[in-house]
């Protein structure tokens, strides 16, 4: 079954990066568009940005460009996404999604979520 | 950057009576571009309705989308005591790599 893996919790300092990956099962994974998610402590969902893992193009959400670096390894059907200069605000779970079975750009699947602390 | 403007902002009902959720776009969603999710705590959000008005695989029939342009509605005919949640509405752009957003989020609670 189509399956999104993400790595586990970290704790982190400020002006720190991190690195967390997104790995996929149960689906040619070159053949959608994978997307990353964030969601701050009792807040709403904030869209980041987009890879295509057949070709590495990316797009980013404007408040997250020069800061946030999506990546991809098709060789282990991975993706991941780089934080940079890492802030208290940054303190959240983070999501890979994309859609897997619909076929219509919507978010049909999800990661598990990788929850970051940034503090000193 | 299309904003998306959801309310009420808290939703307070019984099982068994009528939710309708609001979703406003600052222009014009392109092609009807607009999803419907479901988040309960600790959990990732969970598709409802894509394409403002197509259920996703599994998602019961007392849920529906409707709407166009600027303007889209999510209503839950008959609240289940599994319904109160947080529901957020998304839209995704004309080609892959545009920009998406959501809207705040409704908090659906029990009354």
């Amino acid at each position: 079954q189509v399956q999104l893996v993400q790595s586990g919790a970290e704790v982190k300092k400020p002006g720190a990066s991190l690195k967390l990956s997104c790995k996929a099962s149960g689906y040619t994974f070159t053949n959608y568009y994978m997307h990353w998610v964030r969601q701050a402590p009792g807040q709403g969902v904030e869209w980041m940005g987009i890879i295509n893992p057949s070709g590495g193009a990316t797009n980013y959400a404007q408040k997250f460009r020069g800061r946030v670096t999506v990546t991809r390894d098709t060789s282990t059907s991975t993706v991941y996404m780089e934080v940079s200069s890492l802030r208290s605000e940054d303190t959240a779970a983070y999501y890979c999604a994309g859609d897997m079975l619909t076929g219509d750009d919507a978010f049909d699947t999800w990661g598990q979520g990788t929850m970051v602390t940034v503090s000193s | 950057e299309i904003v998306l403007t959801q309310s009420p902002g808290t939703l307070s009902l019984a099982p068994g009576e009528r939710a309708t959720l609001s979703c406003r776009a600052s222009q014009s969603v392109s092609s009807n571009y607009l999803a419907w999710y479901q988040q309960k705590p600790g959990q990732a959000p969970r598709l409802l309705i894509y394409g403002a008005s197509s259920r996703a695989t599994g998602i019961p029939d007392r849920f529906s989308g409707s709407g166009s342009g600027t303007d889209f509605t999510l209503t839950i005919s008959r609240l289940e005591p599994e319904d109160f949640a947080v529901y957020y509405c998304q839209q995704y752009g004309t080609s892959p790599l545009a920009e998406y957003t959501f809207g705040q989020g409704t908090k659906l609670e029990i009354k």
